[in-house]
């Protein structure tokens, strides 16, 4: 079964400056879907970036980047140019490609707090 | 375009008691998704359907049943409520295109709805 390992409870950044979220995750498939999800005080899961196995490039999306290591099974995200309303519990989640439900598998989540 | 929706959004239940969760989506979306979120960890999968009259079990599916009798109506039933039950449960819905497999379809999620059990 496929397991996804965010080993950062919590972390904090400054505003205006740059912190980096890690993730990794296990699996024998070859071919699946990364993403980040953020949620907010609200509880509302946000969809903030994917990724796909098979492409090399990483995904970027404004202020947010991942490093994609597909050999190491590591997923971080960066945000850049912190702000106040990125504040929020981020979750990594895996999906296998093909087949099956299509569920999203997620991680425990790392709660980020910015001081202003 | 409302996207998801659910209700109730708050909800204490008594220990043996039954209710159902309902979960709407208006974007003709074919997969929808029970998930439960307990405090301190990521979203289990719960029930899952494909499609109007296709449900199946996730991760976690004791205690509850679903079904599928429209493409915009997914409801979670809990029978005979338990303390184990406590948790956040969010409804999802994605579309995936017939004979198409893969794809980063993003999944939708809803606002949630907070149960207590008690």
């Amino acid at each position: 079964a496929q397991t996804v390992t965010q080993s950062q409870p919590e972390m904090s950044v400054q505003e205006a400056e740059t912190v980096t979220l890690s993730c990794t995750y296990d699996t024998s498939e070859s071919d699946y879907y990364l993403f980040w999800y953020k949620q907010p005080p609200s509880r509302q899961m946000i969809l903030v970036i994917r990724q796909e196995a098979y492409k090399q490039q990483n995904a970027t999306e404004n202020r947010f980047s991942v490093n994609f290591q597909k050999a190491a099974k590591s997923f971080s995200l960066k945000i850049s140019d912190s702000q106040l309303g990125d504040a929020a519990m981020y979750f990594c989640a895996y999906r296998r490609a093909k087949g099956g439900s299509e569920k999203l598998v997620f991680g425990k989540g790392t709660k980020l707090t910015v001081n202003p | 375009n409302a996207g998801v929706t659910q209700t109730p959004k708050f909800r204490i239940l008594k220990i043996g008691q039954s209710m159902t969760l309902q979960c709407t989506q208006d974007m003709n979306h074919n997969y929808m998704y029970w998930y439960r979120q307990d405090p301190g960890m990521g979203l289990k999968l719960i029930y899952y359907s494909v499609g109007a009259g296709i449900t199946d079990k996730g991760e976690v599916p004791n205690g509850y049943n679903v079904s599928r009798s429209t493409t915009e109506d997914f409801p979670l039933r809990l029978e005979l409520a338990a303390p184990s039950q406590t948790s956040v449960y969010f409804c999802a819905s994605s579309y995936r295109p017939e004979g198409l497999a893969g794809g980063s379809y993003e999944q939708y999620f809803g606002p949630g709805t907070r149960l207590t059990v008690t």
